[in-house]
C-alpha cells in the first residue's frame, strides 16, 4: 500500500532514555516532516526535509535529532527523553505537483509516552 | 507571518443538528493554501479539504461543505445532519505560496451525541 509509515505506534520509556522513531514514505514525495503534537492537540511543526536536506528546523531542543538517509526515509532520534517529551509524534510527506502545495499525507502518529 | 485561528474550543451537538466549524485566518501572501483535517478518536490526521486563495467557490461534499471568504479572512466548516461520527477534532491549516509548512489552528472538538 502506497503510505506513510511510521514506527513504533506506541512507545514507553524512562526519563534519560534515547530513543528513535523511524518514518517511510513510499509516495515518492521529496518533502518530509515531523510534527508535535500535544496533549491539548496542538499540532506544531518540529523539523521539514526536502530531498535529504534540512529546511526547517523550529525551536526544539537539541536532544532532538532527525536523520534522513534517503528522500524515502526521516527518523527522529531523541536523547535524554525528559517526562515533557510525552506527545505524540506524527511524520509527514509531501509534494509540490507544480500547480501548488496539496498538503500533506500523514503517518498514523507515534504515542511516546515517558515515565 | 501566519496564523489561523479556530476560537471553538469544543462544541457539542446532538445528532441530525448543523453544525459550523470557524476558522480565521491571517496571511500576507495573496497566494495560500487552505485546508481542513479530521483527527477521529483513533488518533490519524485525515485530509478533508483543500482551497487555493484564487478559488472561493464554496464546496459541497456530501453533508459536508465550505465556505470561503477572503474578505473576512475566514475558511468555516458546516457538517449537516451530523452523525455520531462525525465526532472528531478538526483542524483548519494554511500554507503560504512558495512554502510547503502547513501552520494548524488549535482544533475544535466536536461531539455528536446520540
Amino acid at each position: 500500500d502506497t503510505a506513510v509509515s511510521q514506527t513504533p505506534k506506541y512507545l514507553v520509556t524512562q526519563m534519560g532514555n534515547d530513543k528513535s522513531i523511524k518514518c517511510e514514505q513510499n509516495l515518492g514525495h521529496d518533502t518530509m516532516y515531523w510534527y508535535k503534537q500535544d496533549s491539548k492537540k496542538f499540532l506544531k511543526i518540529m523539523f521539514s526535509y526536502n530531498n535529504k536536506e534540512l529546511i526547517i528546523n523550529e525551536t526544539v531542543p537539541n536532544r532532538f535529532s532527525p536523520k534522513s538517509p534517503d528522500k524515502a526515509h526521516l527518523n527522529l532520534h531523541i536523547n535524554s527523553l525528559e517526562l515533557g517529551d510525552s506527545a505524540v509524534y506524527f511524520c509527514a510527506s509531501s509534494q509540490d505537483r507544480g500547480r501548488g502545495f496539496y498538503g500533506y499525507t500523514f503517518g498514523s502518529g507515534t504515542r511516546l509516552t515517558v515515565v | 507571518a501566519q496564523k489561523v485561528t479556530q476560537a471553538q474550543t469544543e462544541i457539542s451537538v446532538v445528532e441530525k443538528e448543523d453544525v459550523t466549524l470557524d476558522c480565521v485566518y491571517e496571511t500576507r501572501d495573496t497566494t495560500y493554501y487552505l485546508f481542513w483535517y479530521k483527527q477521529p478518536p483513533s488518533g490519524e490526521l485525515v485530509f478533508l479539504i483543500r482551497r487555493n486563495s484564487f478559488d472561493e467557490q464554496n464546496e459541497i461534499s456530501g453533508r459536508y461543505s465550505w465556505n470561503f471568504q477572503k474578505s473576512t479572512s475566514s475558511f468555516n466548516f458546516t457538517i449537516t445532519a451530523s452523525q455520531v461520527v462525525d465526532s472528531a477534532v478538526y483542524f483548519c491549516a494554511l500554507s503560504e505560496a512558495g512554502y510547503s509548512t502547513l501552520t494548524f489552528g488549535k482544533g475544535t472538538m466536536l461531539l455528536v451525541s446520540p
